[in-house]
């Protein structure tokens, strides 16, 4: 398997556009996981999902940030309308299902920049 | 609610030794794991205890006391990749299902 797969790696956009961003999980894995990372807050979980579900978003930081899963092999974030305080790298994971320590795997990650 | 307490920064030798404290509090632990992440990287997996004690995996070892709400992160015959930050996670299960919640962070220099 190619691993979890992020897209894109890198995007810069101006104040007030939308965003999306796109993963796609590591096959036959039924839990996906959004994270953004900065400096100050660190790994914050934004959303996760199962099987497809949300099952917690209390991470999303406004109303401006949603999440989809349509299916199994896909999920996007999107932020409408963007603000440079979005600035951060978006880490979406995935794991199997299994005991509580079954690990979960990152994508590489998209940096945002929002000028 | 979980949070995670681990230090900032730290540096140490090539060769050495180097510990990574974590301390946490959180509601229904189940155990904890460590990951590492190089700059520009996505973080790692790295290791997992659910019970009290030391776990060996090659020159990297994680100890956990339950008691004390307290686990480290060991590296040994440190070399320059290892310069990396390293995370501590505790897996939440909250309403049966899992989520994973990260500290902010250990950032190790490795010098020669």
């Amino acid at each position: 398997d190619a691993g979890v797969i992020q897209s894109p790696r890198h995007e810069v956009t101006e104040m007030g556009q939308e965003v999306t961003l796109r993963c796609k999980p590591i096959s036959g894995h039924d839990y996906l996981f959004w994270y953004r990372q900065t400096m100050m807050r660190g790994l914050e979980l934004l959303i996760y999902f199962n099987n497809n579900v949300p099952i917690d978003d209390s991470g999303m930081p406004e109303d401006r940030f949603s999440a989809k899963m349509p299916n199994a092999s896909f999920s996007t974030l999107k932020i409408q309308p963007s603000e440079p305080r979005d600035s951060a790298v978006y880490f979406c994971a995935s794991r199997g299902t299994g005991a509580v320590d079954t690990e979960a795997f990152f994508g590489q990650g998209t940096r945002l920049t929002v000028v | 609610g979980q949070s995670l307490e681990q230090p900032s920064e730290v540096t140490a030798v090539e060769g050495a030794i180097v510990q990574i404290n974590c301390t946490y509090q959180t509601s229904g632990f189940y155990g904890l794991s460590w990951y590492q992440q190089h700059d520009g990287g996505a973080p790692t997996f790295l290791s997992y205890n659910a019970l009290d004690g030391l776990e060996e995996t090659g020159r990297f070892s994680s100890f956990l006391s339950r008691s004390d709400s307290y686990g480290y992160l060991l590296l040994q015959e440190l070399q320059m990749k290892d310069s990396a930050s390293y995370f501590c996670a505790v897996p939440y299960s909250g309403a049966g299902s899992y989520q994973l919640t990260f500290g902010k962070g250990t950032k190790l220099s490795v010098i020669p």
